[in-house]
């Protein structure tokens, strides 16, 4: 399972890191995939990091506005942003990345809400 | 990036309905296309993978098909639970797309 970490509210300049804690499988060995979901809308993928070696790809929109990182011995990832903005105001989900390239196992979302 | 567009954005069904929701890629994809289910409040749950393929403990009345641009998925008999906001997305090249939802409301 993915157990993602608790609500956060925060102001617009601060930073923050959610996290997505995983057991019960061989975390290294699967990439995980943060999805992001503003209020009201649908989901959009802000990319994906293999654990085993820590290799990250963003989608465009979200490179150099987030950092996706992940903590093996843990078994944790993490996207963290060092100045928030209103507009991050949303719900995280991790999941997991499946051989097929399906998202099986999600973790119950992170509400980040941002205030200016 | 390669854009994904679902059809219809909204449609009202009854129990036991035969529906179907349509999703096209702006390019092939060949058969990397998955199909997510999400209920209000809740994370989105993984139906359909690689096209047709139906995630463990999924009801078989949910199905799926296509391949190159065109997809498709299939209520057989529409239950109250099915009730939901339906999303494709294609992992056939990063940046993986997701369709912008389809909702089913009663």
């Amino acid at each position: 399972q993915l157990v993602q970490s608790g609500t956060e509210v925060k102001k617009s300049g601060e930073s923050l890191r959610i996290s997505c804690k995983a057991s019960g499988y061989r975390f290294s060995t699967y990439w995980i995939a943060w999805v992001r979901q503003m209020p009201g809308e649908g989901l959009e993928w802000m990319g994906f990091i293999y654990p085993g070696d820590s290799e990250v790809r963003y989608d465009p929109s979200f490179q150099g506005q987030v950092t996706i990182s992940a903590d093996k011995s843990i078994t944790t990832a993490y996207v963290q942003w060092n100045s928030l903005k209103a507009s991050d105001t949303a719900m995280y989900y991790c999941a997991r990345v499946t051989g097929d390239n399906g998202l099986d196992v999600w973790g119950q979302g992170t509400v980040v809400s941002v205030s200016s | 990036d390669i854009q994904m567009t679902q059809s219809p954005s909204s449609l009202s069904a009854s129990v036991g309905d035969r529906l179907t929701i349509t999703c096209r890629a702006s390019q092939s994809i060949n058969f990397y296309l998955n199909w997510y289910q999400q209920t209000p409040g809740k994370a989105p749950k993984l139906l359909i993978f690689t096209a047709s393929r139906l995630q463990g403990g999924v009801p078989s009345r949910f199905s799926g098909s296509g391949s190159g641009t065109d997809f498709t998925l299939t209520i057989s008999s529409l239950q109250p639970e099915d009730f939901a906001t339906y999303y494709c997305q294609q992992s056939y090249s990063a940046p993986w797309t997701f369709g912008q939802g389809t909702k089913v409301e009663i």
